[in-house]
C-alpha cells in the first residue's frame, strides 16, 4: 500500500525565516513525489516534482529513499508563500495525497 | 485553453437528493479522476479512469458512481446525497503517457448535504 505523512497541520513562521514542511512516504516501488499548492481560493497546482530537481519559488525537495521522505524547502520566506502544502506519491494508477500542511509566513 | 472545468461551483442538496457533478477536459489527457477534500483529512480518491470506458474505484467510492463514455468528460454521481458527503469536490486529469506527467485540478465544487 501507498502512503503519505504530512506531520504538521500547521506551520506558522515570519517572513525571511527558513521554512521545511515534512513529507515521508511508504512505497514498495519506485517513488514518484510531487509537491502541489493551493493558494486561498485557487485550485490545486503542481509546485515541484522529484524528477525536474527544479527550484520553482525558491522551493526545492529532494528525494532520499533512505529516509523515505521528500521534504519541502524554502531558506526565506515570504508572505506569498502562505498557501496549503500536499505531498502526493504517484503509485500504479493513482495519486496518493498527504493530509496537507497549511503554511503561515508573517510579516 | 480551459484545461479542467467543473460545474456546478456550489450546491446545496437535501439528504436523499441525486445530483451529478460535471468535469470536462479539452487536453485530450487519458487519465482523469475524482476527489474529494475535507479537513485534515487531505485529498481523498473517489474514482479514476485511466481512459475512455475504464473507470476504477479510489479509497472513498462508497456513494458515488461515474462513467467515462468520453475521453473530454469524467461525471461524478451521487445516487443518494448524505451529509457525510458535504466536502469540497476537486476533478483532475493528466496524460498518462509521459513520466512523471503532473495532475491538472479544476476549480472545484463546494457541495453542502442538509
Amino acid at each position: 500500500a501507498q502512503r503519505v505523512t504530512q506531520p504538521e497541520k500547521l506551520l506558522s513562521v515570519f517572513k525571511g525565516a527558513p521554512v521545511e514542511l515534512k513529507c515521508n512516504y511508504s512505497y514498495s516501488g519506485s517513488p514518484e513525489l510531487f509537491w502541489y499548492v493551493q493558494y486561498s481560493r485557487q485550485r490545486l497546482q503542481l509546485l515541484l516534482r522529484h524528477i525536474s530537481r527544479e527550484s520553482i519559488k525558491g522551493f526545492t525537495a529532494d528525494l532520499n529513499k533512505g529516509e523515505t521522505s521528500f521534504h519541502l524547502k524554502k531558506p526565506f520566506a515570504q508572505e506569498e508563500d502562505s498557501a496549503m502544502y500536499y505531498c502526493a506519491l504517484k503509485g500504479y494508477s493513482t495519486l496518493t495525497f498527504g493530509k496537507g500542511t497549511m503554511l503561515l509566513v508573517s510579516p | 485553453n480551459a484545461g479542467v472545468t467543473q460545474t456546478p461551483k456550489f450546491q446545496v442538496l437535501k439528504t436523499g437528493q441525486s445530483m451529478t457533478l460535471q468535469c470536462a477536459q479539452d487536453m485530450n489527457h487519458e487519465y482523469m479522476s475524482w476527489y474529494r477534500q475535507d479537513p485534515g483529512m487531505g485529498l481523498r480518491l473517489i474514482h479514476y479512469s485511466v481512459g475512455a470506458g475504464i473507470t476504477d474505484q479510489g479509497e472513498v467510492p462508497n456513494g458515488y458512481n461515474v462513467s467515462r463514455s468520453t475521453t473530454e468528460d469524467f461525471p461524478l454521481r451521487l445516487l443518494s446525497a448524505a451529509p457525510s458527503q458535504t466536502s469540497v469536490y476537486f476533478c483532475a486529469s493528466s496524460y498518462e503517457g509521459s513520466y512523471n506527467s503532473p495532475l491538472h485540478f479544476g476549480n472545484g465544487t463546494r457541495l453542502t448535504v442538509t
